[in-house]
């Protein structure tokens, strides 16, 4: 079965460090990656896509992600957090030739001033 | 460019009765999509759809029934509301690939007493 971990609920980070958000997956096939991001009462919006090709992934609002097969791991990162990056961020994968897509539990970003 | 609409958006219910929630989108997207979301468990998938006509079951279907007889509408029937149906429902649509990113309605929340 297709499972995404997200190890932490709540990763803490001063503004203008930089912040990792971790993300593990479990599926068949290959594996194709996302993440998404939630405000507060509002619907969950797309960050990044990995699919192929480079492990290195850019996506929107200086976000990006780093695919590592041999882990199974698909952490977001940033270089540089503000404060208006603090959010739910959400890991979510789909293996082969499947499709549904899975999500994490999500992690709590919360990015002090 | 509404993208996907869901209705209603807030909705308290007795145990027992029946409702519907709407979901639209104006994207001509074939794949569609129902989640809940409850603290700390992420976002599960109760529904999918892969075109008009076509329906299948995701991680929770137990309760719920859906159709799907246009491109554009997708709902979701509650027949017997129960306590354990209390969460935040969220629509989405895709392209119809693995690969697309889903797009997502603004939620409903949905209280069971």
């Amino acid at each position: 079965a297709q499972s995404v971990a997200q190890p932490e609920d709540q990763v803490n980070v001063a503004e203008g460090n930089p912040l990792t958000v971790k993300c593990t997956y479990s599926v068949s096939g290959n594996p194709y990656l996302f993440w998404y991001v939630q405000y507060p009462n509002r619907g969950l919006q797309f960050l990044l896509k990995y699919i192929t090709g480079d492990n290195l992934v850019k996506g929107s609002y200086g976000f990006e992600a780093e695919f590592n097969k041999s882990q199974t791991s698909f952490h977001l990162k940033k270089p540089s957090a503000l404060v208006s990056d603090s959010a739910l961020y959400f890991c979510a994968a789909r293996g082969g030739a499947t499709n549904k897509l899975i999500f994490g539990t999500g992690t709590l970003l919360a990015v002090q001033p | 460019n509404a993208g996907v609409t869901q209705t209603p958006k807030f909705r308290i219910l007795k145990i027992g009765q029946s409702m519907t929630l709407q979901c639209a989108q104006d994207m001509n997207h074939n794949y569609m999509y129902w989640y809940r979301q409850d603290p700390g468990m992420g976002l599960k998938l109760i529904y999918y759809s892969v075109g008009a006509g076509i329906t299948d079951k995701g991680e929770v279907p137990n309760g719920y029934n859906v159709s799907r007889s246009t491109t554009e509408d997708f709902p979701l029937r509650l027949e017997l509301a129960a306590p354990s149906q209390t969460s935040v429902y969220f629509c989405a649509s895709s392209e119809g690939s693995y690969t697309g990113e889903l797009f997502f309605g603004e939620g409903s929340r949905l209280t069971v007493l």
